[in-house]
């Protein structure tokens, strides 16, 4: 069965440094998504991308944050400067034109 | 963000027997339900959806009940396995043609015993 798959499985880094999270969304997929889950609290949604362009992000993907689909198989989510606030379990999700979304493992971003 | 919660979390279940996990909604617009099963270090697995026009949907061992006017829904195990320990999440949307934007619940952690 087709799978959304992220790298790397485990990020650490520097508080102020920049992060490129990465995933390969299900090839016949149309919506792309970031999602996170900081421990303990609920998985949030942050930004969703359609025909190459953000259709919906939350107030949490601020200016620090951004996304892109670079070619015809990844998405990338760039945290410009981490702040330890940003350690969290980041999942990527695709969905062909209907639900329901199909999540990756996550990237556990850890900024030290 | 408090529009889904799930109250209960945990829920332990002998072999065999039925596992109920509830969640329940506050926003009326929400008109398409997910829930999501999750093993630790994995992403949230699709288990079964519910669309605000149906009231049931079954498919095997899940069913999943939405009763609108409580803005309520339930996921029914039957019977439940060992396997199926997990934490299991419930996710809320709306937006007619174009959904993007899911609100999740805290997740159940089900524990279903030998």
């Amino acid at each position: 069965e087709p799978e959304v798959t992220q790298t790397p499985s485990h990020q650490v880094t520097q508080m102020g440094q920049e992060v490129i999270l990465r995933c390969v969304p299900i090839s016949n997929h149309l919506y792309f998504y970031w999602y996170r889950q900081i421990l303990g609290q609920k998985v949030e949604f942050l930004v969703s991308f359609y025909n190459n362009e953000i259709s919906e992000k939350s107030e949490i993907f601020d200016d620090q944050f951004s996304v892109e689909r670079p070619d015809g198989s990844n998405f990338t989510l760039k945290i410009r400067s981490t702040k330890l606030e940003d350690s969290a379990m980041y999942f990527c999700a695709s969905s062909e034109a209907d639900p329901p979304l199909h999540f990756g493992n996550g990237t556990r971003l850890t900024v030290t | 963000d408090q529009q889904v919660k799930q109250n209960s979390p945990s829920l332990s279940v002998q072999e065999g027997r039925i596992s109920i996990l509830n969640c329940d909604y506050t926003n009326s617009m929400f008109d398409y339900f997910l829930w999501y099963k999750k093993y630790p270090a994995e992403g949230p697995t699709f288990l079964i959806s519910i669309s605000s026009i149906k009231d049931k949907n079954e498919d095997g061992r899940f069913t999943v009940f939405l009763n609108k006017s409580a803005k309520h829904l339930s996921l029914h195990i039957v019977p439940s396995q060992p396997g199926d320990s997990a934490v299991y999440f419930c996710a809320a949307g709306s937006g007619g043609y174009n959904f993007n934007k899911f609100y999740f619940g805290s997740g159940t952690k089900l524990n279903v015993k030998p």
